[in-house]
């Protein structure tokens, strides 16, 4: 079955602490995302992986860094939580160009 | 600008009615990929079109790269297909341009 895991479902964070989210996907895609769902704001997109150690900021990567030694695996860290970094994050994966896109179930965060 | 437009906002409908969800492109796009979250906050993934339509049971989608829009119609609505929907865009960049979503409530 082939699919997007996200882990874990929901956390809460205290403002400062570090936050590691973590993306996993076994269709051996090359390219993954990280994105964030904010209300009003559909996704918005804050690093690119085109694959293993070759990343690239999105359009939001501000407070963000990302890390993918292994093709299957993507996370992303928060080195300092933020109260504005409370959101749900979307973690997908293609296989490149002109395919589609595969979402995993998300990761809600709660900053306090 | 935003490239991505989509509406309604907001759409309410009775069970075993209809309507369309509508994203128009302020550039060409490659294609458009339609998702919904559901109530759990998952992503579905609908449908990825290049052109032309695509059908899946009470869902078709359209997407006319020329007119720069995108169309998702739910007919008969049925309770489950509550959740919020958006459309994203394919520029042939780095990735997916997402529209702002729709909330599609349907009530008995």
């Amino acid at each position: 079955d082939m699919k997007v895991t996200q882990m874990p479902r929901y956390l809460i964070k205290r403002m400062g602490e570090n936050v590691l989210l973590e993306c996993g996907q076994d269709m051996s895609h090359e390219t993954m995302y990280w994105y964030r769902q904010d209300p009003g704001l559909g996704l918005q997109l804050i690093y690119i992986s085109y694959d293993v150690d070759s990343n690239s900021e999105g359009d939001i990567p501000k407070g963000y860094r990302v890390s993918r030694k292994k093709r299957e695996h993507f996370s992303l860290i928060l080195d300092s939580a933020k109260t504005n970094q409370t959101s749900v994050y979307f973690c997908a994966s293609s296989s490149g160009q002109n395919s589609d896109y595969t979402f995993g179930s998300g990761t809600r965060l709660l900053v306090i | 600008g935003d490239q991505v437009e989509q509406s309604p906002s907001a759409l309410s409908l009775h069970e075993g009615t209809g309507s369309a969800l509508r994203c128009n492109f302020t550039t060409t796009m490659r294609a458009v990929q339609w998702f919904r979250k559901n109530s759990r906050g998952s992503l579905i993934n609908l449908f990825y079109l290049a052109s032309g339509t695509k059908e899946n049971g009470r869902l078709k989608s359209a997407f006319d790269s020329k007119e720069r829009y995108s169309t998702l119609h739910i007919r008969d609505a049925q309770l489950e297909d509550s959740g919020t929907y958006f459309c994203a865009a394919d520029q042939g960049g780095r990735a997916l341009i997402f529209g702002t979503g729709t909330t599609v409530s349907v009530s008995p």
